[in-house]
């Protein structure tokens, strides 16, 4: 079955301290993995693709497929960077449907 | 460019009654998919549309229905409304669909409530 497993709903970290928001996915073959975030009162959007190997906004995030994970990380979190996050797969087939996580609240304190 | 635009914003339902959202794709964008958002359960696919026919739909009773125009505008009908339903309906659209490259742009919504 494809599943993505985002473990934490909160993660609170203080501005500056590095931030690592877990997610772990369950596909047979190459995934195409997506990191999406919601900002309050915001629309959801994207924040990176695996596929890229983009940097967007200070935050990386690397596909380790050995462990099945697509982690997000940021090494200095900011105040700005409080929202949800959702890891995203898209799921096999030549389809546009996600399978996103749970989603986790990153709060950063001043 | 205009993005995503869903209407209405907000709902208020009663149990047993139908109800239809729209979503208007930024233009150009040729597929349309939409997604059911719960505190509970996240963000869940209900289906996807490109060029007016259904490609792919997601594990919802039959009461849940979609479909695309020819200008690519979408929307989903959902009949027998049921408390559960209560949920917040996001629209996304993308120039085509099962494209890994392809952004999906959201809309902000339709927040439905059912009493």
């Amino acid at each position: 079955a494809q599943r993505v497993t985002q473990p934490e709903k909160l993660l609170s970290v203080f501005k500056g301290a590095p931030v690592e928001l877990k997610c772990n996915y369950s596909y047979s073959g190459s995934p195409e993995l997506f990191w999406y975030v919601q900002y309050s009162r915001q629309r959801l959007q994207l924040l990176l693709r695996h596929i890229s190997r983009e940097s967007i906004k200070g935050f990386t995030a690397d596909l380790n497929k050995g462990e099945t994970s697509f982690h997000l990380k940021k090494p200095f979190a900011q105040e700005e960077d409080s929202a949800m996050y959702y890891c995203a797969l898209l799921s096999s087939g030549n389809t546009g449907k996600l399978i996103f996580g749970q989603g986790t609240t990153l709060q950063v304190k001043p | 460019k205009a993005g995503v635009t869903q209407t209405p914003r907000y709902l208020i339902k009663t149990r047993g009654q139908q109800v239809t959202l729209s979503c208007s794709p930024i233009s150009g964008h040729r597929s349309v998919s939409w997604y059911q958002q719960t505190p509970g359960q996240g963000l869940q696919f209900l289906f996807e549309y490109f060029s007016e026919t259904q490609r792919n739909k997601g594990n919802f009773p039959g009461r849940f229905s979609g479909r695309q125009f020819s200008n690519s505008r979408s929307e989903m009908n959902v009949s027998t409304l049921e408390l559960g339903d209560s949920a917040l309906y996001l629209c996304a659209s993308s120039l085509t669909p099962g494209q890994g490259y392809e952004k999906l742009f959201f809309g902000s919504g339709t927040q439905l409530s059912v009493l």
